[in-house]
């Protein structure tokens, strides 16, 4: 699976759109992107994923470039309870049954 | 449903004894999924069943734990002998053939802690 690169920590104010980036330029064609989050103490809690269109769900959009080589979460009135560590995550389908979870980015939204 | 269910919560235990967790998946979910996470890093893959059957292992598991999944339904992962590098969070996640690209459910965790 390919590499991902997350910055290690952010900041958002509460109420304002958090822009998670992700850079995974090795992607191959066939893999997705994949977001989870982790609230602290908690099991990781899986938020979106795309292959090439963006997405969009209750919880999150996902835009990923045209070149598939970088994605951003977007949250669009980020609450406190948002405060968590999100992971980026690259995975073909049917390639097995793991997925490597790096060390994500730790997002703090701020009162 | 009531999600994955992970029990203990949290476990202290003296270094060399054995340690059991358990683990309740969502019930329709046949297949289940062992995740260990230690300070400051993302979970990391242990093992993974289908039903019954242990299919895959991460050379993370050492010949110190064992994975058992009996009746296809609940699963424990065991620990013999503990070391202080064990202490971590032990993480379980289920999810049904054919649906593993909308991801995985993830329970809780059980927190170990070896003194």
């Amino acid at each position: 699976d390919a590499k991902t690169t997350q910055p290690p920590s952010m900041d958002c104010a509460e109420g304002r759109a958090a822009n998670l980036p992700c850079n995974h330029s090795t992607i191959s064609g066939n893999e997705y992107v994949y977001w989870y989050r982790q609230i602290h103490s908690q099991g990781p809690q899986y938020i979106i994923h795309g292959l090439k269109n963006n997405e969009t769900n209750e919880m999150a959009s996902l835009i990923i470039t045209e070149d598939r080589k970088s994605s951003t979460l977007i949250l669009p009135h980020a609450t406190l309870r948002d405060t968590a560590v999100y992971y980026c995550i690259v995975r073909a389908p049917h390639t097995g049954n793991q997925f490597y979870f790096g060390t994500g980015t730790s997002l703090t939204v701020i009162p | 449903d009531t999600g994955v269910s992970q029990d203990p919560r949290h476990k202290i235990t003296k270094r060399g004894q054995n340690v059991t967790f358990r683990c309740d998946p969502i019930s329709e979910h046949n297949r289940l999924y062992w995740y260990r996470q230690t300070l400051g890093q993302g979970p990391e893959f242990l093992t993974y069943f289908q039903n019954e059957a242990q299919l895959e292992k991460s050379r993370l598991l050492s010949d110190r734990f064992s994975a058992e999944r009996p009746k296809g339904s609940f699963s424990t992962l065991e620990i013999q002998r503990t070391e202080q590098g064990d202490s971590a969070m032990y993480l379980c996640a289920s999810s049904r053939s054919g649906t593993e690209i909308y991801g995985y459910t993830f329970g809780s965790g059980t927190r170990l802690t070896v003194v």
